[in-house]
């Protein structure tokens, strides 16, 4: 089946630094892909999406491009900041199936240092 | 209320109890998510509803596990017979409608400790 694969964490990096999450993924379909962000003690909110190859999300400095010839979609951001701290999910959801089901990866806890 | 509600924030019950976890989706909003999420592990699906017909629950473990929807808004999510094993953080989200693009609004979540 259908499946998300990230890289592990925790991953620690000092404010300004260059960030990647890697995130690869296993679909039948034409799935569209996520990056959902879990703040400390809050429930997980969409952090951006793509919808078909080549397209890129980005939202609050962050970009990811659906690369369909490698099955990734690497999240980015070129400058960090403390409050960036928290746990990312990359995700995907086959939306020309009838199953709406949203896969999500295991999670990366990222820790940004003053 | 703003967000998706989810009650209780912490159950905490001893083995073969029966457990009953409610979800107050935005309102408005069409589709109806339960996730489970173990520590350190990504949320796994369970099932879904569109209204109050539940379209998929192709995720649930086994048949202690239940979720009803009865009239299109709150959800309750019903663990009979529970097992240590079903201890876990329990996610409720929900979309605001059927055609599923993807963005599900989530609550804080309910954990659940079976001993």
């Amino acid at each position: 089946g259908d499946s998300v694969t990230q890289m592990e964490g925790p991953v620690t990096l000092s404010e300004e630094a260059f960030l990647t999450i890697n995130c690869t993924y296993t679909a039948t379909g034409y799935p569209s892909l996520f990056w959902y962000v879990q703040y400390p003690g809050e429930g997980l909110q969409l952090l951006l999406k793509a919808t078909k190859a080549d397209d890129k999300g980005s939202n609050k400095g962050f970009e990811a491009t659906y690369r369909k010839e490698t099955t990734s979609f690497h999240l980015e951001k070129g400058s960090v900041q403390v409050s960036d701290s928290a746990v990312y999910f990359c995700a995907l959801s086959d939306l020309d199936s009838s199953a709406s089901k949203i896969i999500f990866g295991s999670g990366t806890r990222l820790s940004i240092r003053p | 209320g703003a967000g998706v509600s989810q009650s209780p924030r912490y159950k905490v019950t001893k083995r073969g109890q029966d457990v009953a976890l409610r979800c107050d989706p935005i309102s408005g909003h069409v589709s109806l998510y339960w996730y489970r999420q173990a520590l350190g592990q990504g949320p796994e699906f369970l099932t879904y509803f569109n209204y109050e017909a539940q379209q998929d629950k192709s995720g649930l473990p086994n048949d202690r596990f239940s979720a009803e929807r009865p009239e299109g808004s709150i959800s309750t999510l019903t663990i009979q017979r529970t097992e240590q094993r079903d201890s876990a953080m329990y996610r409720c989200a929900s979309s605001p409608g059927t055609g599923n693009t993807g963005e599900l609004f989530f609550g804080e979540g309910s954990r659940l400790t079976v001993l």
